[in-house]
């Protein structure tokens, strides 16, 4: 069974900071990782993904994520954030293959002007 | 952007009555996706099928919901007898196969009262 665990609940930091947002995961075997973010009152949107290759993938709106095996994380950064970055921002597992797919408790990102 | 239609976007039930939501996945989508998201963000897998057929669906589901995506129909969520805990932002998701990109819908907010 996998599980994800995000251990900061809230972060606040201001427009153009630098931003990075923790996950990390539990599963033996092969893995296929994510990244959400949902605005208040919405349905979750796709950020970016990892199953193989390239530990670092970019997403869109500058974020990027990098995986790391030996941390068992997917930690989400970006470089410079906007206002409109101001969201809760999931990161999810699945079992390589595998339909189900598991989300952490989320993290609440604001973005003070 | 994603092309899940849940409707009706708020519901409002008695508790004991019947509560059903329907979801649209994105043409050509074979996997559809339950999940309930409760008011502290945390999320509870339901139930995901594959074209007509139950792939997994959590013992809940089972015994208090009613779900089907028959085929040129919309997909829905019953629940038979409303709770108050069952108060929640129902989220519907489709995808084209494992480990693949996740489609959201907006949900649906049901409150119990």
């Amino acid at each position: 069974t996998q599980t994800v665990s995000q251990s900061d609940a809230h972060v606040t930091v201001f427009e153009g900071d630098s931003v990075e947002l923790r996950c990390n995961y539990s599963y033996g075997g092969s893995i296929y990782l994510s990244w959400y973010i949902q605005h208040h009152g919405h349905g979750l949107q796709f950020l970016l993904k990892y199953y193989s290759g390239n530990p670092v993938v970019q997403g869109v709106n500058g974020f990027e994520a990098e995986f790391s095996k030996s941390d068992s994380s997917f930690h989400l950064r970006k470089a410079s954030v906007h206002w409109s970055d101001s969201a809760v921002y999931f990161c999810a597992v699945s079992a390589t293959g595998g339909y189900k797919v598991v989300f952490g408790s989320g993290t609440r990102l604001l973005v003070s002007p | 952007n994603s092309k899940v239609i849940q409707t009706p976007r708020y519901l409002v039930k008695g508790q004991g009555q019947k509560a059903k939501m329907r979801c649209i996945p994105e043409k050509g989508h074979p996997v559809v996706f339950w999940y309930q998201q409760n008011k502290n963000n945390e999320f509870k897998f339901l139930i995901n099928f594959q074209n007509q057929e139950v792939l997994q669906q959590i013992d809940m589901t089972e015994k208090r919901f009613s779900a089907e995506c028959p085929s040129n129909s919309p997909c829905s969520l019953e629940i038979q007898s409303s709770e108050a805990g069952d108060s929640a932002l129902y989220l519907c998701a489709s995808s084209p196969g494992p480990n693949t990109e996740v489609f959201f819908g907006k949900g649906t907010r049901l409150t119990v009262v």
